[in-house]
């Protein structure tokens, strides 16, 4: 079986400050790891994804995370938040086959003040 | 493309009743899965259909169920509604392919069980 831990319930910064949204999560088997976003009263979008290659992924707007298989980890950051980013954030995990079921962790809701 | 589609979008419900919610998926994708997000909760697994069939199921009892239809939109239905399946509930769809477990999702549908 398999689950994810996000360690940060809520995570209050200011504007243009540094964030470090925080997943780790356990596996007997491979990974494809996921960050979710959800604004409020929308559905999830789709923010970044390690399905192989380099453990260092990207987004357009600015998140990156990497991924460690040493620590079962896969931290999600922004050197500099902007306060549309305020959002719930979702890390998800899925174990291949041919069944494509994503188990979620709990979410870390990321609040932008200014 | 279109992505995915959702209907309705809230609705409420009293308890003991049944309620069937709807799902277009992404154009080009034949898989479809549905998640229940409780308030505060990360997304649950429901299950998944793939050529109309279901190939994987989450930890609910058999009152949840669905269908998937040839163009590939899907149903969720829920009899002897309870108080605790008041939630979100959003569709996911995926294609094949190597980004096969790539999930895109709807926006939702919010069922409140009064």
């Amino acid at each position: 079986a398999q689950s994810v831990t996000q360690l940060d319930s809520q995570v209050p910064v200011f504007e243009e400050a540094p964030v470090e949204l925080r997943c780790n999560y356990s596996s007997s088997v491979s990974v494809y790891l996921f960050w979710y976003v959800q604004y409020p009263n929308q559905g999830l979008q789709l923010l970044l994804k390690y399905l192989s290659g380099s453990t260092l992924v990207e987004s357009i707007n600015g998140f990156e995370a990497e991924f460690n298989k040493s620590q079962t980890s896969f931290h999600l950051r922004k050197p500099s938040v902007h306060i549309s980013d305020t959002a719930e954030y979702f890390c998800a995990v899925h174990s291949g086959g041919s069944n494509y079921k994503l188990t979620f962790g709990k979410g870390t809701l990321l609040t932008v003040n200014p | 493309e279109t992505g995915v589609t959702q209907s309705p979008t809230h609705l409420i419900k009293t308890r003991g009743q049944q309620v069937t919610l709807r799902c277009s998926s992404q154009s080009g994708h034949n898989t479809v899965s549905w998640y229940q997000q409780a308030l505060g909760q990360g997304p649950q697994f429901i299950f998944q259909y793939y050529r109309e069939e279901e190939n994987g199921r989450g930890n609910f009892p058999p009152r949840f169920s669905g269908l998937q239809f040839p163009n590939y939109s899907s149903e969720l239905n829920v009899n002897a509604l309870e108080l605790d399946d008041s939630a979100l509930y959003l569709c996911a769809s995926s294609g094949g392919g190597f980004g096969a477990n790539v999930l895109t999702f709807g926006a939702g549908s919010r069922l409140t069980v009064l």
